[in-house]
């Protein structure tokens, strides 16, 4: 059964850059069949889509955060990653990672989530 | 503008039929648009329940309950989660997502109350 699992630190400081992993167990993301993905949701808030990245580390960002964010994948090692820099407050929330499969599949499943605080 | 916007909050009682919407902006071809619907409760990730187009083109996630449906309002130009014979357990927050402009765009989301 497919599972993925975010980690990385809690807390950030604002202006620094967030790393996160995210682990995939269950299953081998050579496969290109699949985009994996980085969503985040602030607290009492909806959902918005980070980016998604390939197995071959071909990457797709959300226009809002194109300039902030970078994500990159170890398919060895079954993780992909999220860099995002310059950090303020806004950026804090839950980061979950997904699996999505091509053309009309959706995110699923998703990790639990991580909480990331930025604080000033 | 929103791409698509979800209204915040929603009641309705145990038995009953609720119809959640996600609404795209005047001008958007809601025909060209695939919806996908996600139940999310406190402190889970969401969790996906189907994907709508056309009765052609739908897809329901494994394991969910018939009683939740996809469709679409026209005169709404919005897509449709409907939930008929509510129960307990689907008091929730549900979020819409379509693929617009090369990239994913989610609803704010609705919390739905079952009194």
């Amino acid at each position: 059964q497919l599972q993925l699992q975010e980690s990385g630190p809690g807390l950030v400081k604002s202006a620094e850059t967030l790393s996160l992993t995210c682990s995939v167990s269950g299953a081998s993301m050579t496969s290109s069949y699949y985009y994996w993905g980085w969503i985040r949701q602030p607290p009492g808030k909806g959902l918005e889509w980070i980016g998604s990245i390939t197995h071959s580390g071909l990457s797709f960002y959300n226009p809002s955060l194109k300039s902030r964010v970078a994500m990159s994948v170890d398919t060895s090692k079954n993780h992909f990653f999220l860099s995002l820099d310059s950090l303020t407050a806004a950026d804090t929330g839950v980061y979950y990672c997904a699996r999505r499969g091509v053309n009309d599949a959706p995110f699923d499943p998703w990790g639990q989530g991580t909480l990331v605080i930025v604080s000033s | 503008q929103a791409v698509v916007t979800q209204p915040p909050s929603l009641s309705a009682s145990p038995g009953a039929s609720v119809s959640l919407t996600c609404t795209l902006p005047s001008g958007f071809n809601l025909a060209t648009y695939r919806f996908y619907w996600y139940q999310q409760k406190p402190g889970n990730p969401p969790h996906y329940l189907l994907r709508y187009k056309g009765d052609s083109d739908k897809h329901q996630g494994s394991g969910v309950p018939s009683r939740f449906s996809g469709s679409k309002d026209a005169s709404a130009n919005a897509g449709i989660l409907l939930i008929s014979g509510l129960q307990s357990e689907d008091e929730a927050d549900y979020h819409c997502l379509i693929w617009h402009n090369s990239s994913w765009v989610f609803g704010g989301g609705t919390k739905l109350t079952v009194l």
